[in-house]
């Protein structure tokens, strides 16, 4: 079945930058576009960022331009998140999610990773 | 602040049938398609309605969608004590070229 699995916890220092794994299984990696989103303690869902694995052109919300880095790498079918600068508001839970649809095109998340929560703390 | 606004609870008794608003404006809901996604807390998202009123495979006909103008509905009709979970809504947002999300509604059936 069409499974994306993240990478594990993170606990990181105010300052320095976290990477996040997501790898797919269960269909063809470069097909779809992969998306991020993320979710703080008790708050809503926030997009951050879009990567498409066959060019790997990345599109990323403009609060998070210039501190996220989308990457891919095709071989092991596995998409990347980076985000620098980390602050205590960083601090949640962070999806990686498949979109069928490209989402500017109107599309949706499916399926979602099962969340890899970072937390920012000095 | 989320840019769609859903209300942050509802409620309803077993076999009830609910619904569960989100208002955007022309730039989101107003010019572009709607989804949905279920949420149990501690619990990854999953789609529940996507492009207005379709639903994935495995979801039961009781979950449907709705638009008119710049908002957006979703029906559970039957409900059951299974469908207690966080609900919300997302579209595509042509201004801030991105998708925005509903702040969430937290369903209790009672």
């Amino acid at each position: 079945q069409v499974q994306l699995v993240q990478s594990g916890a993170e606990v990181k220092k105010p300052g320095a930058s976290v990477k996040v794994s997501c790898k797919a299984s269960g269909y063809t990696f470069i097909t779809y576009d992969i998306n991020w989103v993320r979710q703080a303690t008790g708050q809503g869902l926030e997009w951050m960022g879009w990567m498409n694995p066959n060019s790997g052109d990345s599109g990323y919300a403009q609060r998070f331009q210039g501190r996220v880095t989308m990457t891919r790498n095709t071989s092991i079918s596995t998409a990347y998140m980076e985000l620098s600068s980390l602050s205590s508001e960083d601090t949640a839970v962070y999806y990686c999610a498949r979109a069928p649809v490209p989402a500017q095109f109107g599309g949706w998340f499916d399926p979602w990773g099962q969340g890899t929560l970072v937390t920012v703390s000095s | 602040q989320s840019v769609l606004t859903q209300p942050p609870s509802a409620s309803g008794t077993p076999g009830q049938r609910i619904t569960i608003s989100c208002s955007g404006s022309s730039s989101n809901i107003g010019s572009n398609t709607v989804n949905w996604y279920l949420q149990v807390p501690g619990t990854a998202p999953k789609l529940l309605i996507y492009s207005y009123n379709q639903r994935p495979s495995g979801v039961p006909d009781r979950f449907s969608g709705s638009k008119s103008g710049t908002s957006a509905s979703l029906a559970i009709s039957g409900l059951q004590s299974e469908d207690e979970a966080d609900y919300y809504c997302a579209a595509w947002d042509d201004s801030l070229n991105g998708p925005v999300f509903g702040g969430g509604t937290k369903l209790t059936v009672l």
